[in-house]
């Protein structure tokens, strides 16, 4: 089937770790994207990427780093210089001109 | 700097009522307008809109863009508590940039 998977469901870090989110999508899509949502509140863009070995930064990026080596994988790190990375994780993927296909996201909690 | 802007921020309504969303958007140079719902983890797509004046609709769900006022709204009518849900309003606001830009949410809450 097609779609586009987030892993793990659940992630735990302890303060000072880096960690990273995996997304992989099989649609053929060019355009990737990260945000970021915490409790009641709307979505924020980390990081998008428009096509292979390409990306730029979006409106909260400060804290974590990407990599768009294959059209089909698109990993977030967390790095230890994001204070407060505790919050829902969701990948999406576009086809140029058409809506987003969003994982089912990955839930971060610091411990 | 683009952005999306919705209103209300939530919205409490008795089962039956109709409900109005709104979306306004500050944009460099629009391209396309996108709501979704969000339930419990994955936002589902609902509406793209790109062409002013012109309504979409989806059984009790329509939408409308208007380019010149730079807003869109999302109309719910004989509301269910199956609606209750995030609705999110994205867009995007530049020609060559694939950059997908979300509003704030509203959170719709249906009472039996």
């Amino acid at each position: 089937d097609g779609g586009i998977t987030q892993s793990p469901k659940y992630l735990f870090r302890k303060e000072g770790q880096n960690v990273t989110l995996s997304c992989e999508q099989n649609l053929n899509h060019d355009a990737m994207y990260w945000y970021r949502q915490d409790p009641g509140q709307g979505l924020r863009l980390i990081y998008y990427s428009q096509i292979v070995n390409d990306f730029q930064k979006g409106d909260i990026a400060e804290g974590y780093s990407v990599s768009r080596e294959k059209k089909e994988s698109f990993p977030l790190t967390v790095t230890s210089a994001q204070k407060n990375p505790t919050a829902f994780y969701l990948c999406a993927s576009r086809k140029v001109g058409t809506e987003a296909f969003f994982g089912q996201g990955t839930r971060l909690t610091v411990v | 700097e683009d952005k999306v802007v919705q209103s209300p921020l939530s919205l409490v309504v008795h089962e039956g009522d109709t409900v109005t969303l709104n979306c306004s958007y500050e944009v460099t140079n629009f391209r396309s307008l996108l709501w979704y719902k969000q339930e419990k983890k994955a936002p589902t797509f609902l509406f793209m809109l790109t062409s002013s004046g012109i309504e979409k609709k989806s059984g009790r769900l329509s939408s409308i863009l208007d380019k010149k006022e730079l807003f869109s709204i999302l109309n719910i009518t004989a509301t269910q508590t199956g609606d209750s849900a995030i609705y999110l309003c994205a867009g995007i606001l530049n020609f060559g940039n694939e950059k997908l830009t979300f509003g704030t949410g509203t959170r719709l809450t249906i009472i039996p």
